[in-house]
């Protein structure tokens, strides 16, 4: 079946030590995105990649970096992280044509990060 | 700024209850999606509406789109405890989701 896979499922890391989580994807879209998602809120956009053309949200801090080696792979990078970057991290994946977006967004099961 | 209002944030119900979860917004929205999300999971798409006036079903979960595109509802007969978990609306535009505040639904035996 298609899919959005990440890895690893779960994270621990230690205040500061720089950590990566990974996505992959079958569905062969090229729109990749991350969310940020912290107990029972909404996820929040941090970034996302129209084929390789990055886009950041304003609000997303410098410690978040990204790299979209290929259509399949995307990585998020917290450079250092600190207690309040505990959270469940989100990959997603749609579809673009032209420029243009379709909306359906399809998520993968999360990587589940915590920050001792 | 597109905002969605989605209500109730909690709903506590027992077996076989009836309930319906809305989502509001003063914007226009492309589409609307809704989403289940279980604890340790990520969010999986239940449905897209797009037509104002729309109405999708999907066994025992009915989902409608307003006429003017800026509301949408859930509504679930019966619900089982299977149906617990967390309930997002996300309006859709130029990419990106905004995403309503959720519901989080508890289906009690």
């Amino acid at each position: 079946d298609a899919m959005v896979i990440q890895n690893p499922r779960y994270q621990v890391t230690q205040f500061g030590k720089p950590v990566t989580l990974s996505c992959s994807q079958t569905l062969n879209h090229n729109v990749m995105y991350w969310y940020q998602q912290k107990s029972s809120q909404a996820p929040k956009l941090l970034f996302h990649y129209y084929d390789k053309d990055f886009n950041n949200e304003a609000d997303t801090p410098d410690n978040f970096q990204s790299r979209r080696p290929n259509t399949s792979f995307c990585f998020l990078d917290i450079r250092s992280p600190g207690l309040g970057d505990a959270a469940m991290y989100l990959c997603a994946t749609s579809r673009g044509s032209g420029g243009a977006y379709y909306n359906e967004q399809f998520f993968g099961p999360g990587t589940r990060l915590t920050v001792l | 700024t597109q905002l969605l209002e989605q209500s109730p944030q909690f709903l506590s119900i027992q077996e076989g209850e009836n309930l319906t979860v809305y989502c509001n917004s003063s914007s226009v929205f492309s589409s609307l999606q809704w989403y289940r999300q279980e604890p340790g999971e990520g969010p999986v798409l239940l449905v897209t509406v797009v037509t104002g006036g729309e109405v999708k079903k999907l066994k025992r979960l009915t989902f409608q789109f307003g006429d003017a595109r800026k509301d949408s509802s859930l509504h679930i007969t019966a619900a089982q405890p299977g149906d617990t978990g967390l309930y997002l609306c996300a309006g859709g535009g130029r990419g990106k989701l905004t995403f309503g505040q959720g519901t989080i639904l508890t289906v009690h035996p």
